[in-house]
């Protein structure tokens, strides 16, 4: 089984849709996990940061399950912009991430 | 800030050249790695560093060499370029501790004839 593992998409949305990603892990050690952003051929930027329970950053929102080992992004009013690859990564010395999960938001 | 620096941005080479790619950070983070990514797939750890003079392999080690003799750079090493290392290449750094994220660079662009 990988480290991290990601639906693999791609999710294909109209404008204004909510749309959730999951991400499992199975490293428990890991205390924080991230959710980076990657355009097309460009690096991945960080999105979100995730420590405890989960938190909340305007539309998004992230949430992590510690006894299920997933951790979750909500996108709330897709906007075009949105459209992107979403990539879900633990922290710790190996620093492993999902393939990363592909977004289409269509007007 | 210049945060991270990789260079070169594209580099073309012959099957069975050797290279380096560098790579350098000013914000003195600890932590350094190097990723590659293949078209439609995500990306995968080379080698990492927790500090200077401390190295390790990830995920996809082989072909590959690292050092750290100092803080700010990790150069990736190609021994003998093959055809399979064709990709993209991403350094990335952070601060220790485990709540700290990675910041990356703008990448290399690789192709091997």
């Amino acid at each position: 089984r990988k480290e991290v593992e990601q639906d693999p998409g791609p999710f294909n949305v109209p404008e204004g849709a909510t749309v959730a990603f999951n991400c499992t892990y199975s490293n428990s050690a890991s205390q924080s996990f991230f959710w980076y952003r990657q355009d097309c051929r460009k690096e991945p930027k960080l999105l979100m940061s995730v420590y405890s329970s989960g938190n909340e950053d305007g539309r998004f929102t992230a949430q992590l399950n510690r006894a299920s080992q997933y951790i979750s992004l909500l996108i709330r009013d897709s906007k075009l912009s949105d459209s992107a690859t979403y990539l879900c990564v633990g922290g710790g010395f190996k620093t492993i991430f999902g393939a990363g999960t592909r977004l289409f938001v269509k007007a | 800030n210049a945060g991270v620096t990789q260079t070169p941005k594209f580099q073309v080479l012959k099957t069975g050249q050797s290279m380096t790619l560098q790579c350098a950070q000013d914000m003195n983070h600890e932590y350094m790695s190097w990723y590659r990514q293949d078209p439609g797939m995500g990306l995968r750890l080379i080698h990492y560093s927790v500090g200077a003079g401390i190295t390790d392999q990830g995920e996809v080690p082989n072909g590959y060499n690292v050092s750290r003799s100092t803080t700010e750079d990790f150069p990736l090493r190609l021994l003998s370029a093959a055809p399979s290392q064709t990709s993209v290449y991403f350094c990335a750094s952070r601060q220790t501790g485990d709540r700290s994220p990675l910041h990356f660079g703008n990448g290399t662009r690789l192709t091997v004839t």
